[in-house]
């Protein structure tokens, strides 16, 4: 069963622009996290925000999370073109199996 | 180097006729999970294991098995692959149960014929 849901599915935007991608869930959670797939290779973990916390940095990365809303978002500042992939955020069930549930994915295209 | 080995990278077989992809990890992780992932339907889990002889169905488990023997091999056996398993495969790892990131393989994206 699919929990996390990205949004935008795709999104294209001209290097040095800002990319934002949003993840919607839907029952309670320890924590989410993102993940980046470059073509058809393996995901690569970019960042965990854990329940408690509301935001979370790492280098260009900006990943918030609103559990009223059961929402986040990741942003990427200054954006370029090997930034160009799919991302992904997996929710972490809040019960004894752990279970990371991943979203359908947003297609990032940045521009030369 | 901290890894997690998939192999084959390709495969392409026929119906019916049973395969095995092997997983690896170097990094001594308890967790580990066989996702397959298609096109608009992001990740979907296999199976998974929380540690040697340990597995469990995730959401979509009929037609493979798994076996947790070592803890650091994971292999996904698919008895009797139709078409409908041709996917691009992920094998992935974790340290400990939960609130940690996931180390994953490169794929196998196998086609049934």
């Amino acid at each position: 069963s699919q929990q996390g849901e990205e949004d935008p599915q795709a999104l294209s935007i001209q290097e040095g622009e800002n990319a934002t991608m949003n993840c919607s869930y839907k029952t309670s959670i320890n924590n989410l996290q993102w993940y980046r797939q470059n073509s058809g290779r393996g995901l690569v973990h970019l960042i965990l925000i854990r329940s408690n916390e509301r935001e979370k940095h790492s280098g260009r990365l900006r990943v918030t999370l609103d559990t009223s809303k059961k929402s986040s978002s990741l942003l990427i500042t200054a954006s370029r073109a090997a930034d160009t992939a799919s991302y992904f955020c997996a929710t972490e069930r809040m019960d004894s199996s752990y279970k990371l549930i991943f979203g359908s994915g947003t297609r990032l295209l940045v521009r030369p | 180097e901290a890894q997690v080995t998939q192999n084959p990278r390709y495969l392409i077989t026929v119906t019916g006729k049973k395969l095995t992809v092997t997983c690896s990890q170097n990094m001594n992780h308890e967790y580990m999970s066989w996702y397959r992932q298609d096109p608009g339907l992001g990740l979907r889990q296999i199976y998974y294991s929380m540690n040697v002889e340990v597995t469990d169905k995730g959401d979509v488990p009929e037609g493979y098995k798994v076996s947790r023997k070592e803890k650091r091999n994971f292999p996904l056996i698919l008895e009797s692959p139709s078409p409908n398993q041709t996917s691009l495969y992920f094998c992935a790892s974790r340290f400990g149960q939960g609130s940690e990131k996931l180390f994953f393989g490169s794929g196998t994206q196998l086609s049934v014929l």
